[in-house]
């Protein structure tokens, strides 16, 4: 079975700085895809960035990027110049076929 | 119109109760999708229909029961629930996925419906 580990419950981060959220995975699966989700205290889930296994290189999306290791099955998220509209919750998703398996998610705070 | 909606937002109802969510999607999608969302728990994926069938059912409880009359709408029907049954409930959706491949067809979801059981 396909797991998701985000081993941060919470994080902190000054505005305009960098932060890097965790998340681990199990799966024995070759070819699948990994997300990040935010989910803003309004709880409408939006997705932030999207990797294909199948791809070495890391995706990137403006100021959010990612640093996918598949061997050690690690995909962590990294903020560029934090905004105070970043802060909200942030899921890492594992998805095979039709299931989305997501991690318990970190809360992430931007302080001014 | 946004692209997932939900109504209603915030729901309150007693155990004996009946009661339905209702999820539409207005992205021409035809995957719908129910998750339940409780604190401190990752988000369950619930129930999946594809193409209006129902692909895929989460050893969920029979108080819980999906209803799917075309690509656009999703119900989820609620009777005689339990207090632990309180939780966010959201709706997604997205393309369907080609048979036998991993697809990295976004999930789009709704905002959710609050649900509280007393």
């Amino acid at each position: 079975a396909q797991t998701v580990t985000q081993s941060q419950p919470e994080m902190s981060v000054q505005e305009a700085e960098t932060v890097t959220l965790s998340c681990t995975y199990d799966t024995s699966e070759n070819n699948y895809y990994l997300f990040w989700y935010k989910q803003p205290p309004s709880r409408q889930m939006i997705l932030v960035i999207r990797q294909e296994a199948y791809k070495q290189q890391n995706a990137t999306e403006n100021r959010f990027s990612v640093n996918f290791q598949k061997a050690a099955k690690s995909f962590s998220l990294k903020i560029s110049d934090s905004q105070l509209g970043d802060t909200a919750m942030y899921f890492c998703a594992f998805k095979y076929g039709n299931k989305l398996v997501f991690g318990a998610g970190t809360i992430l705070r931007v302080k001014s | 119109e946004t692209g997932v909606t939900q109504t209603p937002r915030h729901l309150v109802m007693g155990m004996t109760n009946k009661k339905s969510l209702k999820c539409e999607q207005h992205l021409g999608h035809n995957a719908m999708y129910w998750y339940k969302q409780s604190a401190k728990k990752p988000l369950e994926l619930m129930f999946v229909y594809s193409l209006e069938e129902r692909v895929e059912n989460n050893s969920v409880p029979s108080r819980f029961s999906p209803e799917c009359p075309n690509s656009s709408h999703l119900f989820l029907h609620l009777h005689t629930l339990q207090p632990e049954d309180s939780a966010l409930y959201l709706c997604a959706s997205s393309r369907t996925w080609a048979s036998g491949r991993a697809e990295g067809n976004e999930q789009f979801f709704g905002p959710g419906t609050r649900l509280t059981v007393l």
